[in-house]
């Protein structure tokens, strides 16, 4: 089965500065990479995407990077604000039917203000 | 927006004692999930559901655990005898699709004592 390692466990950052998160995979089949943010008490919130045909993909402050080849994925969060604190997850789904998240162990995100 | 809504949002149980975990997907999805968060530790899968019955399960959705689409809102899952170890926030998720999208409810926290 799919494998996701998440890193760093925790991140704390200045406000304004940028803020990296690394995630890899281990099933090649895998095609869906999905970061969820999960503020305290309540449920994943979905915050960006990305598929296995793309490089690259931004939403305003957040963007995803894709590398394929080496089986590794990134979160991009630029001009940190306090209200980013939060724990983020990144995911993966493999090319198959009726599949399932295989999330990473999480990354706390603490923006300082 | 749409929402997953899950019901209760804590409770309390006694080891031994079955619980039963409600939750109401968006309307228009067709898959529907549970999965679980212990305290501290990443957001794991137990079982999806498609088209009336479960399409995969993991190894922790043992005998102990059914799921239960009653009828057409309601999405439940049932753990028949409680151990310490159940204790943890329990999270319905749905999609319209099954490869992505996935929308999280904001979770049960089911405490075993």
């Amino acid at each position: 089965g799919e494998n996701v390692e998440q890193h760093p466990s925790t991140l704390s950052v200045q406000e304004g500065d940028s803020a990296v998160i690394k995630c890899t995979y281990s099933d090649s089949a895998s095609n869906y990479f999905p970061w969820y943010k999960q503020e305290l008490g309540k449920g994943p919130q979905l915050i960006i995407d990305i598929r296995s045909n793309v490089g690259e993909k931004k939403d305003q402050r957040i963007a995803v990077t894709l590398n394929k080849t080496a089986k590794h994925f990134s979160l991009h969060i630029t001009e940190t604000q306090p209200e980013d604190s939060a724990v983020y997850f990144c995911a993966a789904i493999p090319n198959s039917g009726y599949s399932t998240l295989t999330f990473g162990k999480g990354t706390m995100l603490l923006v300082s203000p | 927006e749409p929402e997953v809504t899950q019901t209760p949002s804590h409770q309390v149980t006694q080891m031994g004692q079955e619980v039963i975990l409600r939750c109401v997907p968006i309307s228009n999805h067709l898959y529907f999930y549970w999965y679980r968060q212990i305290l501290g530790q990443k957001v794991e899968f137990l079982v999806s559901f498609y088209n009336n019955e479960i399409s995969e399960k993991s190894e922790i959705f043992d005998d102990q655990f059914s799921v239960e689409r009653p009828d057409g809102s309601n999405f439940t899952l049932k753990i028949r005898s409680t151990k310490l170890e159940d204790s943890a926030m329990y999270f319905c998720a749905s999609s319209e699709r099954g490869d992505r999208g996935y929308t999280f409810g904001s979770g049960t926290r089911l405490t075993v004592v």
